[in-house]
Formats: structure tokens, sequence, C-alpha cells
């Protein structure tokens, strides 16, 4: 079946802008995970849902950024006020039950 | 909080010799240590996974070991090829569910 999907798979935006993000999990699993990856470093647990509430959001950096899982399937990351220092890739990985998290392809969020 | 450290940050080997990751952990909650593959510009693949009640795990050249007691796990690859160069990241889920990544081990295999 199709993995997990993000969009898009670029984003370039101002410094100050609003951004929003996809992820579109694979269907059936009830876990979805986000990551911030900058280069060189291991992926940074920002968020994690189970259904549609966040069961551990200590990741989160500040208030700027949110995310959201209404209906228990795709999630939404959304960062406000951008800054230079939120560029990275961000992740989406989901999984169900104990099974391995499956990671999406990922944005690129560049801020200028 | 849980912490993961991961050791060395980066590794050279000659094609066909042995390569050892270690990780350590300071929650003996843990209870799920996998092992993620990341090529250069590309997502991050599982390669390999233990859960706590298990020592060892062994999947062709790919082995995991767990010591809980020592809160500490290892990746071993053995007859390393070219094409095992990447970037490899232990991590582990707490309780929770929370799972967590180390800082990625860069390995590198001279043909």
């Amino acid at each position: 079946g199709a993995g997990v999907s993000q969009t898009p798979s670029n984003k370039v935006t101002e410094k100050g802008k609003y951004v929003e993000l996809r992820c579109d999990p694979i269907s059936g699993h009830t876990a979805l995970y986000w990551y911030r990856q900058s280069l060189g470093q291991g992926p940074e647990f920002l968020i994690y849902f189970q259904g549609t509430g966040a069961a551990d959001d200590s990741g989160l950096p500040n208030d700027r950024f949110f995310a959201v899982r209404p209906e228990g399937s795709v999630s939404t990351l959304k960062i406000q006020r951008t800054e230079r220092g939120d560029s990275a890739v961000y992740l989406c990985a989901s999984s169900q039950g104990n099974s391995p998290l499956h990671f999406g392809n990922g944005t690129r969020l560049t801020v200028t | 909080g849980e912490n993961v450290e991961q050791h060395p940050s980066t590794l050279s080997v000659q094609e066909g010799d042995s390569a050892v990751i270690k990780c350590t952990y300071s929650d003996s909650a843990s209870n799920y240590f996998p092992w993620y593959k990341q090529e250069l510009g590309k997502r991050p693949q599982l390669i390999i996974d233990i859960r706590s009640n298990v020592g060892e795990k062994k999947d062709q050249r790919i082995a995991v070991t767990l010591n809980k007691t020592a809160k500490h796990f290892s990746l071993h690859i053995t007859e390393t090829q070219p094409e095992d160069s990447a970037v490899y990241f232990c991590a582990l889920r707490n309780q929770g569910g929370k799972l967590i990544f180390g800082q990625g081990t860069e390995l590198s295999v001279k043909p």
C-alpha cells in the first residue's frame, strides 16, 4: 500500500510568514510523529499523536509551533512567524501499535 | 528526561571488516530500540530493532545487542560492503510511546 506522504516536498518562505506542512500517514496507523532534522543531526522529536490527541508535545520548541490531527488521520504542522532557524527537513512518521515507525520523505523548509 | 548518546560520530572501515556502533541511554523504562539507516537526501529506513525482553537479534550481516542492566545497545555489521556507507541512527521508545534518536554515526566503507 501507499507509504507516508508529506506535502509539499519543498517550501521556501520569507521570515515572518506562516507555513503549514501536511502529513498523510499509512492508512490505519493510529500513531503519528513529527520530527525536525537539521543537516548532520539526528531527527529531533517534536510531537506525537495517538489518534486525534497529542500524546506528547514536549518537543515543540516554542508557541510558534502547533500541530493538529482532527480526524485521526492527516496531520498538519503549523509554524507561525517563521525564523531562519526554523529551516530544516520536517519528517513525519506513522506506526500501528508497537510496530516500527515508517517515515515519509520529509518537507524541506527554507526560511529566507 | 530521556536521553540517548551515540558513538562514534564517524566510523571508517575497510570493505569486509566489521563495524560496531554503540548507544547508551538513561531511562530504564525504555522498551523498544530500533536502528535506522539514512542515505544522503533520503528518509530514515529501519534496518533492525529489538525489544526490551530480548538480549540479541540477528538478520544476516546485521545484529543488535541490548544490555538492559548497563543501559546500552549496539549495532554490529559484519562483512561490510561499500553500499553500507550511510548515516546510522539508534533510537529508543519509552513506555509513553515517544521515540527519540541518537545523534547519528556516519559510516564509510572503503573498497
